[in-house]
């Protein structure tokens, strides 16, 4: 069974740099089958797609955030990050890590448990 | 790259069938089949209920099924039960190579 598990400050300060890990367990992130990524809900709204990451190092971002956002993969720790720099309140979210099949990000058929990141001074 | 836009909210009773539209634009639901639909509880992660477009993955039940026409998609719940109150959200592929989420349905089973 495969389990995603995120990781990382809950606080961050603004315009510091938000910092996250994806830990897969259960499945390889080296398989050819699917990306993975990140997503965000801020309290109260909707969810945002960040990006997402092929374990080849290949990365694809939103254009909203893609000057800010740096997603990277570690395949001898099975595990993938998130970087998102000059955070403000409106980063404020919680952040999912995911698993998306191939070749078109969809479906997002795994979801990690989420984790709340509030940036505040 | 603007939301797919959902009806804010949506209700039904046990029993009854509700439907959620999902409209995009030429540069993503008209134009692929990679839309999916997921339900969430308060407080917990999304589930995949529906892939590309009416596909439904194993262990979803058959009350949920998905269709699409033009740059609108559809999920459908029949036989609503008081579980299947939650929040519903699609999401499309885009020609940007992104992808796009709506807004959100809060689903109210009366």
């Amino acid at each position: 069974q495969l389990q995603l598990q995120e990781s990382g400050p809950g606080l961050v300060k603004p315009s510091e740099t938000l910092s996250l890990t994806c830990t897969v367990s259960g499945g390889s992130i080296s398989s050819s089958t699917y990306y993975w990524g990140w997503i965000r809900q801020s309290p109260g709204t909707g969810l945002e797609w960040i990006g997402n990451i092929y374990y080849s190092g290949s990365t694809y971002y939103n254009p909203s955030l893609k000057s800010r956002v740096t997603i990277s993969v570690d395949t001898s720790k099975n595990q993938f990050s998130l970087k998102l720099s000059s955070v403000t309140a409106a980063d404020t979210a919680v952040y999912y890590c995911a698993r998306a099949l191939r070749p078109r990000f969809s479906p997002i058929d795994s979801w990690g448990q989420g984790t709340l990141v509030t940036v505040s001074s | 790259q603007s939301a797919l836009t959902q009806p804010a909210s949506v209700s039904g009773s046990p029993g009854q069938s509700i439907t959620i539209s999902c409209t995009g634009t030429s540069s993503d639901v008209s134009v692929y089949n990679y839309v999916s639909w997921y339900q969430q509880h308060p407080g917990k992660a999304p589930k995949l209920m529906i892939s590309d477009v009416s596909n439904r993955p194993s262990g979803v039940s058959n009350r949920f099924s998905g269709s699409k026409s033009g740059n609108t998609a559809s999920l459908t719940i029949s036989g609503l039960q008081a579980e299947d109150e939650a929040d519903y959200y699609c999401s499309s592929y885009t020609s940007s190579n992104t992808v796009v989420f709506g807004g959100g349905t809060k689903l109210t089973v009366l």
